[in-house]
């Protein structure tokens, strides 16, 4: 059962370049959500979704979109990536209860 | 205002030390309250949690609910290395899993 699975697991990027961190999940979970997380600011959500086919913003969305691809793929995109977008990303799945959340292990993005 | 504030230390004791952890939120309307544990380069993954208000024990930690004071609590007995961490409090609204800032222990041999 491998649970949350993030790629890529690191990358670097130019400013300006796009990229899309995937994520799926083999847990049948509902909700879906991506977080990005920075020294001292602990994890902000910047999408959620909470079924297939609907998503929503959190508290960051700006520069980035998302794509409920099926149950198990929820997908982040950077258009047009920027210096304040390096960060750690770290993609959850949550099940019938709120406690029932598993994280990936996180995708290391740099902007240069 | 944020929903949940947590100091982010760091915080550094010696092994065997009774730690301390707290987070205050803003709404008393919340019920769910969830401690995360994350390891360097890990993903984080959920300690303990309490729903409504009350104590919860497990081993050595301890999760506490004043909803009087909208405080959350960790408490870690007998503190051990292998507890060095990144500790984040979590709160539920609507849906939505909303952390604190977390707060970096070291237990320090």
């Amino acid at each position: 059962n491998a649970g949350v699975t993030q790629t890529p697991k690191f990358q670097v990027l130019k400013t300006g370049q796009s990229m899309t961190l995937q994520c799926a999940q083999d847990m049948n979970h509902n909700s879906m959500y991506w977080y990005r997380q920075d020294p001292g600011m602990g994890l902000r959500l910047i999408y959620y979704s909470a079924s297939e086919g609907t998503t929503d913003k959190g508290e960051v969305p700006n520069g980035y979109n998302v794509s409920r691809l099926n149950k198990r793929e929820f997908s982040l995109r950077l258009e047009s990536a920027a210096p304040s977008q390096t960060s750690v990303y770290f993609c959850a799945s949550i099940g019938l209860g709120i406690t029932e959340a598993f994280f990936g292990q996180g995708t290391r993005l740099t902007v240069v | 205002q944020k929903e949940v504030e947590q100091d982010p230390g760091p915080l550094s004791v010696p092994e065997g030390a009774i730690v301390s952890l707290n987070c205050t939120y803003s709404n008393s309307a919340f019920q769910y309250f969830m401690w995360y544990r994350q390891y360097s380069r890990k993903g984080p993954e959920l300690l303990m949690y309490t729903y409504s208000s009350g104590n919860k024990e497990d081993g050595r930690f301890t999760a506490q609910v004043d909803k009087s004071s909208k405080y959350i609590s960790l408490f870690i007995r007998d503190s051990q290395p292998s507890d060095s961490a990144t500790y984040l409090c979590a709160i539920e609204v609507v849906g939505k899993l909303i952390f604190g800032q977390g707060t970096t222990l070291q237990v320090k041999p």
